[in-house]
């Protein structure tokens, strides 16, 4: 069964203090892992598909990693709007259309 | 472009009240997709609908019902609404990644 876990389901974080999100996953078949960001009262927003081990994507602060267990979405001197819920989630061969996502983690930065 | 759109963004049930939550999509994907969201349990997904005339069971379907009215439309209903249906419903489409609407905010009392 597919399954994707988030840590830690909480970061607080000051301005310009880099740090990084994890997301483990178990799949069979990797078809893509993606990262959304969702802000409060609002639905997630599409960030990064990766979908080989090895693979990095870049935008503005955040990079996202992806090795054979985990991805990790590395923010570099976050700012207070990069505050948000940051969801991870799986594509598997055996999922067929359905995607798996994790339970997020609240990342919020303090000025 | 609107891409995926949501009606109602909020409503209040009654328990055994009935409901249909309305999803449209201009991006004319054949994918669409009903979730709901609860803290600390990430999105489940309902129901989801590969092509127009075909819907199929997600990890969470007991209690509601979908239509595929046609490819721009993918309703949810409620049938006799229970307090444990209180939740954040998204409606989203699939081209490889997925787009969601706004989301409906539902209280069942």
């Amino acid at each position: 069964e597919d399954q994707v876990t988030q840590s830690p389901e909480a970061l607080r974080l000051q301005e310009g203090e880099s740090s990084s999100l994890n997301c483990s996953y178990t799949v069979s078949g990797l078809r893509g892992l993606f990262w959304y960001r969702q802000d409060p009262g609002k639905g997630p927003e599409f960030l990064f598909t990766l979908y080989s081990a090895g693979e990095e994507k870049e935008k503005e602060r955040l990079k996202a990693t992806l090795t054979k267990k985990e991805s990790f979405l590395h923010i570099t001197a976050p700012k207070p709007e990069d505050s948000a819920t940051y969801l991870c989630a799986v594509r598997g061969n055996t999922g067929g259309f359905k995607t798996i996502f994790g339970a997020g983690t609240r990342l919020f930065v303090k000025a | 472009n609107a891409g995926v759109t949501q009606t109602p963004k909020f409503q209040v049930l009654k328990t055994g009240q009935s409901m249909t939550l309305q999803c449209a999509q201009d991006m004319n994907h054949n994918s669409m997709y009903w979730y709901r969201q609860d803290p600390g349990m990430g999105l489940r997904l309902i129901y989801y609908s590969a092509s127009e005339g075909t819907t199929d069971k997600g990890e969470v379907p007991n209690g509601y019902n979908v239509s595929r009215l046609n490819k721009r439309e993918f309703s949810l209903r409620l049938e006799s609404a229970a307090p444990s249906q209180t939740s954040v419903y998204f409606c989203a489409i699939q081209a490889h990644e997925q787009f969601f609407g706004p989301g409906t905010r539902l209280t069942v009392l």
